[in-house]
């Protein structure tokens, strides 16, 4: 099983639709978990961190879910301007960044 | 303002010729990564640096050398003995997990 796992899509979906995308890990004793969004021939950028108890930041929300390994990014009434790859970022004990190879999303008019 | 800096942004080697690409962060971090990204891939680790003088081989170093005698500083060169070297390449700062990028740089070679 790869360290981090993503489906690479891509997902297409319209303006206004809920889309969410699921990150798989392999290392039980990771620590902490992000998603980073990546525009084309951009460089990553930290879209928000993942805590335990889950979080929101306006319409994406983040959870984590230890016991199955898996981390994940919910977007609520898409925009054309989150179309973007989005990047999990997984940290296991030794501190490296661990990035799967990200799920591209398109949201269309 | 704080950041990381990757120079040049794009760059054309000859094949055969050893080429450098620069990193400098002025955020005060102590681990810094390079990373190389293929068209429709993702980000694969070459080197890291969790400290002044200190780094490690990531997944794919072959062909590629770095240095860190400054914190501020993780110079990359690619080799002449990297088969492949066109690529985007990544150079990433973090503190506590949480990874700031530079602007990257493209190699071509011509």
């Amino acid at each position: 099983r790869k360290e981090v796992e993503q489906d690479p899509g891509p997902f297409n979906v319209p303006e206004g639709a809920t889309v969410a995308f699921n990150c798989t890990y392999s290392n039980s004793a990771s620590q902490s978990f992000f998603w980073y969004r990546q525009d084309c021939r951009k460089e990553p950028k930290l879209l928000m961190s993942v805590y335990s108890s889950g979080n929101e930041d306006g319409r994406f929300t983040a959870q984590l879910n230890r016991a199955s390994q898996y981390i994940s990014l919910l977007i609520r009434d898409s925009k054309l301007s989150d179309s973007a790859t989005y990047l999990c970022v997984v940290i296991p004990g030794y501190s490296t960044l661990t990035f799967g190879k990200g799920t591209m999303l398109l949201v269309s008019p | 303002d704080g950041g990381i800096t990757q120079s040049p942004k794009y760059l054309f080697r000859k094949e055969g010729q050893n080429v450098t690409l620069s990193c400098e962060q002025n955020l005060n971090h102590d681990a810094m990564y390079w990373y190389r990204q293929d068209p429709g891939q993702g980000l694969r680790l070459i080197y890291y640096s969790q400290i002044v003088n200190d780094f490690q081989k990531g997944d794919i170093a072959e062909g590629y050398s770095v240095s860190r005698e400054k914190k501020e500083s993780f110079p990359l060169t690619v080799t002449s003995a990297q088969k492949n070297p066109t690529a985007f390449y990544l150079c990433a700062s973090s503190r506590q997990g949480v990874a700031f990028f530079g602007q990257g740089t493209r190699l071509t070679v011509v």
